[in-house]
């Protein structure tokens, strides 16, 4: 079965704290992805990566970025946490040609005070 | 923009009745959707996936239909049983993608004994 982990299930911070969210997939696959999930407004894609080094920006990157050093690792990171921050990030990757899913992580609830 | 839109009301359903969650989308022609289940405090998980040229998909209790006129696809739980009870998104696969997916909102069922 496939494994995404994500390194926290629940992290408080402060504002203007620069956080790393971290996310260890191990089905060799190209793809992985950033999403914030609030109440009302579903799955938003931050960030995405398709190869290592490889990153590319999704619906809301602003106040974000990311990084893709080895294939099977992708980090996120709030370079100044601010309250509207505060949300569930959930990783994901996925194969690249076929048409399969994403495998996701149980997520990281983030409370940024 | 292209867009995916799931009913946000929650579906409340008796024991052994069947549930029906419809998924639409605008400003797309996807060649394949997906669906996902979403428990409390986890990641989504996926459950199936339908192509263009599939009328209908079955995996157990769980149908799926494609309309390509009407841009709908719905999602059927026969036999609901309260462990099905969470919440089901829907989601297409955009183009020149890289894997990436819009999903919609998701819907909230409720299996009740």
């Amino acid at each position: 079965d496939v494994k995404v982990t994500q390194s926290s299930r629940y992290l408080v911070k402060r504002t203007g704290e620069k956080v790393f969210l971290e996310c260890v997939q191990d089905m060799d696959h190209e793809n992985m992805f950033w999403y914030r999930q609030d109440p009302g407004l579903g799955l938003r894609l931050i960030y995405f990566s398709y190869d290592v080094k490889m990153k590319e920006k999704g619906d809301i990157p602003e106040g974000y970025s990311v990084s893709r050093e080895k294939k099977e690792r992708f980090s996120l990171i709030l370079e100044s946490a601010s309250t509207n921050q505060t949300s569930m990030y959930l990783c994901a990757s996925s194969f690249n040609k076929r048409r399969g899913p994403q495998h996701f992580g149980d997520g990281t609830r983030l409370s940024i005070l | 923009s292209q867009k995916i839109e799931q009913n946000s009301e929650a579906l409340n359903i008796q024991e052994g009745k069947t549930a029906t969650l419809t998924c639409n989308y605008t400003n797309y022609s996807p060649a394949y959707l997906q669906w996902y289940r979403q428990d409390p405090g986890r990641g989504p998980v996926f459950l199936l996936l339908i192509r263009e040229n599939e009328k209908e998909k079955r995996k157990e209790r769980l149908k799926v239909t494609f309309d390509t006129t009407l841009k709908q696809s719905l999602f059927h739980i026969t036999a609901s049983q309260p462990a099905d009870s969470a919440t089901y998104l829907c989601a297409f696969r955009l183009t020149d993608s890289w894997g990436k997916l819009q999903f919609g909102a998701g819907t909230q069922v409720v299996v009740t004994p």
